[in-house]
């Protein structure tokens, strides 16, 4: 069955410094990848996505993620880590082959703590 | 750029009953999905539309949920004979879908919370 695995529920961090959540893929093909964000009482936010190209990745609020084929994983990291960025944080593949379906991961809480 | 808006943003209801939830995408976009979200998972895919064509439905979907976009525009769900275990966040996203490799991220709504008592 294909997936997207998230091996941390919970991820803290104090502020100002780095962060990583994790997550590794199993599915056919070359996926689209991408990392959203979840705040208390709001939609899912887009924050990065990988397509092609440079396996490292901008996206918004200083967030930037890594893609790593051989070991199917893309990483979501930011270099010094705010009280603001606490939320849930959900790892997403599109599948490429004959379907536009998208899987997500159980998600990661992140707290960063002052 | 209004976003993509769902309604009603809460239902409760009774077992039994049957609920259709609403979800009007960003007008541009050609792709819907319907996702449902319950506490502590990631969204779970139901199903999505390509314009007014309904393109996949979750194997995990029994016959109670029906999906439609009608004019490729908005889109509604229905669920009927509601039971205790449909309570969720159901989620509505759209996105621009391009020919060839290039497609961009999917734009969620808020979400319907169903309580299904």
């Amino acid at each position: 069955a294909q997936s997207v695995a998230q091996p941390e529920d919970q991820v803290n961090v104090a502020e100002g410094n780095p962060l990583t959540v994790k997550c590794t893929y199993s599915v056919s093909g070359n996926p689209y990848l991408f990392w959203y964000v979840q705040y208390p009482n709001r939609g899912l936010q887009f924050l990065l996505k990988y397509i092609t190209g440079d396996n490292l990745v901008k996206g918004s609020y200083g967030f930037e993620a890594e893609f790593n084929k051989s070991q199917t994983s893309f990483h979501l990291k930011k270099p010094s880590a705010l009280v603001s960025d606490s939320a849930l944080y959900f790892c997403a593949v599109r599948l490429t082959s004959g379907t536009y379906k998208y899987i997500f991961g159980t998600g990661t809480r992140l707290k960063v703590l002052a | 750029d209004t976003g993509v808006s769902q309604n009603p943003r809460h239902k409760i209801t009774k077992r039994g009953q049957n609920v259709t939830f609403r979800c009007d995408p960003i007008s541009e976009h050609n792709r819907l999905y319907w996702y449902r979200q319950t506490l502590g998972q990631g969204p779970e895919f139901l199903t999505y539309f390509q314009n007014e064509a309904q393109l996949e439905k979750s194997r995990l979907l029994s016959d109670r949920f029906s999906a439609e976009r009608p004019k490729g525009s908005f889109s509604t769900l229905e669920i009927q004979r509601t039971e205790q275990g449909d309570s969720a966040m159901y989620l509505c996203a759209s996105s621009l879908g391009a020919g060839g490799s290039v497609n961009n991220e999917q734009f969620f709504g808020p979400g319907t919370r169903l309580t299904v008592l």
